[in-house]
Formats: C-alpha cells, sequence, structure tokens
C-alpha cells in the first residue's frame, strides 16, 4: 500500500523560528512531490512543489527532496502567527498507465502553530 | 484567471436522503478530481477524470457514490442514499496534465473551495 506519513503535531514554534515539517513516502518510484497549506475550514493551497533531489526556495519556504531516503521536507523560516496551518505533504506515485495522468497521496498533515 | 468553483459550500441532509455537488475546473484544465477529506485526515482520491473519461474510481464506493462529466469540463458527484459515515468535505481538484508527461508542472492540483456535508 502506497502511505506518506507525517508527524501529526502539533507543532508550536515561536513566532521569528524556523518550523520544520518532515514527510516520508513508501513508494521510490515517487515522480512529484508537493506542499499545501490548508488553513481551519479551508480547502488546501498548493504552496511548493518539487521535482528532483536537493533544494527548491521559494520566498521564506524551502523544500527539501532526498528520494534516496524517501524523504522531503518544508522549512519556513521567519515563522509568523498567519503560518498557523495544517501543513499536508502531498506523493505523486507515478503515472497511470495508458492514461499519462497523475495521482496524489496525502498524509494526514502536520499542524503547526506559530506563537507570537 | 478564475478557480475551482464548487456549490453548494454547505449542506445538512439526514441519512438515507440523496445530495449532489457541482465542480467546474479551472478553465483548460483537462484533468478533475474529487476528494473526501475527513476531519484530522488528508483529502482521500473518490475519482478522476481525464476530459469526460475515467481515469480512477476505484476508492469510490460505487453502491452509492456517482459521478459523471459529461462534456470534460464541469462535474457532478452525487451520494444516494447518504449514510452517517459520508459527513465530511468533498473537494474538488483540476490540473492541466498532458499525455504523455511533458512538464511536470502540468501535475500540479488546484482546489475549490470545497463543500462540507453533515448527515444527521
Amino acid at each position: 500500500q502506497k502511505e506518506v506519513e507525517q508527524n501529526s503535531g502539533p507543532l508550536s514554534v515561536p513566532e521569528g523560528a524556523i518550523a520544520s515539517l518532515n514527510c516520508t513516502y513508501s513508494d521510490r518510484g515517487s515522480q512529484s512531490f508537493f506542499w499545501y497549506r490548508q488553513y481551519s475550514g479551508k480547502s488546501p493551497e498548493l504552496i511548493m512543489s518539487i521535482y528532483s533531489n536537493g533544494d527548491k526556495e521559494d520566498g521564506r519556504f524551502t523544500a527539501q527532496l532526498n528520494k534516496a531516503s524517501q524523504y522531503v521536507s518544508l522549512l519556513i523560516r521567519d515563522s509568523q502567527p498567519s503560518d498557523s496551518a495544517t501543513y499536508l505533504c502531498a506523493v505523486n506515485m507515478g503515472v497511470i498507465s495508458g492514461a499519462g495522468s497523475y495521482q496524489l497521496t496525502f498524509g494526514k498533515g502536520t499542524k503547526l502553530s506559530v506563537i507570537p | 484567471e478564475a478557480g475551482v468553483a464548487q456549490s453548494p459550500r454547505y449542506k445538512i441532509i439526514e441519512k438515507r436522503q440523496s445530495v449532489a455537488f457541482w465542480c467546474n475546473p479551472i478553465s483548460g484544465h483537462a484533468t478533475l478530481y474529487w476528494y473526501q477529506q475527513i476531519l484530522g485526515q488528508g483529502p482521500k482520491l473518490l475519482i478522476q477524470f481525464q476530459n469526460n473519461g475515467v481515469v480512477d474510481d476505484s476508492q469510490l464506493p460505487k453502491d452509492r457514490f456517482s459521478a459523471e462529466r459529461l462534456k470534460g469540463v464541469d462535474s457532478t458527484l452525487k451520494i444516494q442514499p447518504a449514510k452517517l459515515e459520508d459527513s465530511a468535505v468533498y473537494l474538488c481538484a483540476s490540473s492541466l496534465d498532458s499525455t504523455p508527461p511533458g512538464l511536470a508542472s502540468y501535475n500540479e492540483q488546484f482546489f475549490g473551495p470545497g463543500t462540507r456535508l453533515t448527515v444527521l
């Protein structure tokens, strides 16, 4: 069974600190990796995507991918109270044969709380 | 660019009643997904369409759930009859996709606001 694992938290960090969110996945053939932010009562919002090993930076967010360890992480620098949300890791575990189309498997999410 | 549209935003029904949800994806997006998200869980895929064809409905409870995307644009998800355990948020998402797989960014999925269903 293809799985994506996240620590459910809550993860509490003080304002201005670095928040580190981690995710592991079971399928070694996974192709694409995504982080979604979900505020309470809202739908998931795509904030980062990463496709190759290494780091990808976008503003205060850095996604890190290590395919050998089957591990992807999200770092949030200078955390703000507005970053308080649940962060969902989603993994594309390959192309559906014959369709050229992809599916995502989501983790349960990590709840982040940034304390002012 | 307009996002994914869904309606209604909220629905309360009694068990054994039927309910339908509507989704209009981002213009030009070939692939449409319906997810179920239970409180405290990540979204779980119910059905995936590419244009007007079903790509995967392996996790759709077909005895009570049905979905269609007749003209390859908007889609309807129906539950009949509803059970208490169907209480959840139903999310629609869409992606550009390409066949054969092209730019990786084509696979990014964007979600609508969701429909919160409460079954009493």
